[in-house]
């Protein structure tokens, strides 16, 4: 059963540093993952996907890594700032059967990420 | 505007009583999903599907049904034999962007049970 780690739990750093939040997962036969954000009380914002056939993906301040072979994903967030305080959250999907996926997430517990002024 | 719509936002039952969420989406994604989130915990999912008149059990099935009749709705009801109803739900669509899917989540619906 795919199990999904998310470290630190919770993090605190001043404004304008550079980050990087950890995922790992157990089991390497992904069919994606992805990268989200949660405001308290509120639903969840994509900021990336990686597929399982790509390294990285960038969108901004925000760079996503992930190694399959080793179960890993790194979000780095470069230049923080208090607007990116929140919990980030990833999410695999697994492949099924047939090869392909039905985009069923497993998810991690999440890093709460306070950045302040 | 395209999107995701729960409702309603909180939602407070008494214990033995069913409860139906809503979840509607104007996005033309086929497939639908059900999460539940617990306090300092990720997602777990309920159920979800695919396409029309079909869905699937998730981790965390005991207690919920479905139904998904139309491609934009996938309401979930609480029935009372969910123990531990109370929690912040999550419904999703997704898109298939060959090869992968990319999910999208809508506002999040918080049930109360007393």
């Amino acid at each position: 059963k795919q199990e999904v780690t998310q470290i630190p739990a919770a993090l605190s750093v001043p404004e304008g540093e550079n980050l990087v939040l950890n995922c790992s997962f157990t089991d390497s036969a992904i069919y994606n993952l992805q990268w989200f954000r949660q405001d308290p009380g509120k639903g969840l914002t994509s900021l990336l996907l990686i597929q399982s056939s790509q390294r990285e993906q960038t969108s901004g301040r925000l760079n996503a890594s992930l190694d399959k072979s080793s179960g890993r994903s790194t979000l780095y967030i470069a230049a923080s700032q208090p607007g990116d305080s929140a919990t980030y959250l990833c999410a695999v999907s697994i492949i099924n059967a047939g090869g392909t996926s039905y985009g069923k997430l497993t998810f991690g517990q999440g890093t709460i990420l306070t950045v302040h002024p | 505007d395209g999107g995701i719509t729960q409702s309603p936002k909180y939602l407070f039952r008494k214990e033995g009583q069913n409860v139906t969420l809503s979840c509607e989406q104007n996005l033309n994604h086929d497939a639908m999903y059900w999460y539940r989130q617990d306090p300092g915990q990720g997602l777990r999912l309920i159920y979800y599907s695919q396409i029309v008149n079909d869905f699937q059990k998730g981790d965390i099935a005991e207690g919920y049904s479905v139904s998904r009749e139309k491609k934009e709705s996938f309401p979930l009801t609480v029935t009372s034999a969910q123990k531990n109803p109370t929690a912040f739900y999550l419904c999703a669509s997704s898109i298939y962007r060959g090869p992968t899917y990319e999910q999208y989540f809508g506002p999040g619906t918080r049930l109360t049970v007393t």
